[in-house]
């Protein structure tokens, strides 16, 4: 198969504080990941692409200042929330490819901001 | 950011009965997939479509990857409570070497028993 664990699945914070969020492929390597958020009721929307041991490649409008990817390993890649506020609630999840399995989600992480 | 049109929107069907669904979009994408998602939870791949004219079952599920690779549909056949959930298509870009997913704006079932 191919698993991909995020953690944590639920986090409130204070406004103002940051947060980092876990995503690992635990049975193959993955050179890529992608980060995705997801508001309620919409679909996901892709935020940036992780590549292990280089800079991610942010969508147009997402600040990456504010959203701190770092894919050190590759079967790691963390997001990071700086200075959150209560707008950046959302749900964010990771995928991850494996080769001839294809893309595997995350089961996501949950983010309030209070 | 870039999104599919996917239709309808949401729908209400009887337990027993068919559904249809369908994405597009004016991308040409060489893979499109379709998810469902449950509450609270991540996007868990159903079929995936790797070429045009590509028609592809998964128990119940058939879904086909149009001809012009702008399209795609999705059906549910006899349908039962556990269908319910959001069924997202998703095209695969690629650009330059790099690949990337683009999401539906997503299908919420629910099927009444």
């Amino acid at each position: 198969g191919a698993v991909v664990s995020q953690h944590p699945s639920r986090v409130i914070c204070k406004s103002g504080t940051s947060v980092k969020i876990e995503c690992r492929s635990l049975d193959f390597q993955a050179t890529t990941m992608f980060w995705y958020r997801q508001f309620p009721k919409q679909s996901l929307m892709l935020m940036a692409t992780s590549n292990e041991g280089s800079k991610a490649t942010y969508e147009q409008g997402v600040e990456k200042d504010k959203f701190l990817i770092n894919h050190a390993s590759l079967t790691l890649s963390t997001l990071t929330v700086t200075s959150a506020h209560p707008e950046d609630s959302s749900f964010y999840i990771c995928s991850a490819r494996r080769v001839g399995v294809g893309y595997t989600f995350g089961s996501g992480t949950r983010l309030t901001v209070v | 950011g870039q999104q599919l049109n996917q239709s309808p929107q949401s729908m209400f069907i009887q337990e027993g009965e068919d559904v249809s669904m369908n994405c597009t979009s004016s991308s040409i994408f060489n893979t499109w997939l379709w998810y469902k998602q449950d509450p609270g939870e991540g996007p868990v791949l159903l079929i995936a479509l790797y070429k045009a004219g590509e028609l592809t079952s998964n128990g119940r599920l058939t879904a086909q990857f149009g001809i012009t690779r702008k399209d795609s549909f999705l059906n549910i056949s006899a349908s039962i409570p556990s269908d319910v959930g959001i069924y997202f298509c998703a095209g695969q870009l690629s650009k330059g070497g790099t690949y990337k997913y683009i999401f539906g704006t997503g299908t919420r079932l629910k099927v009444l028993a």
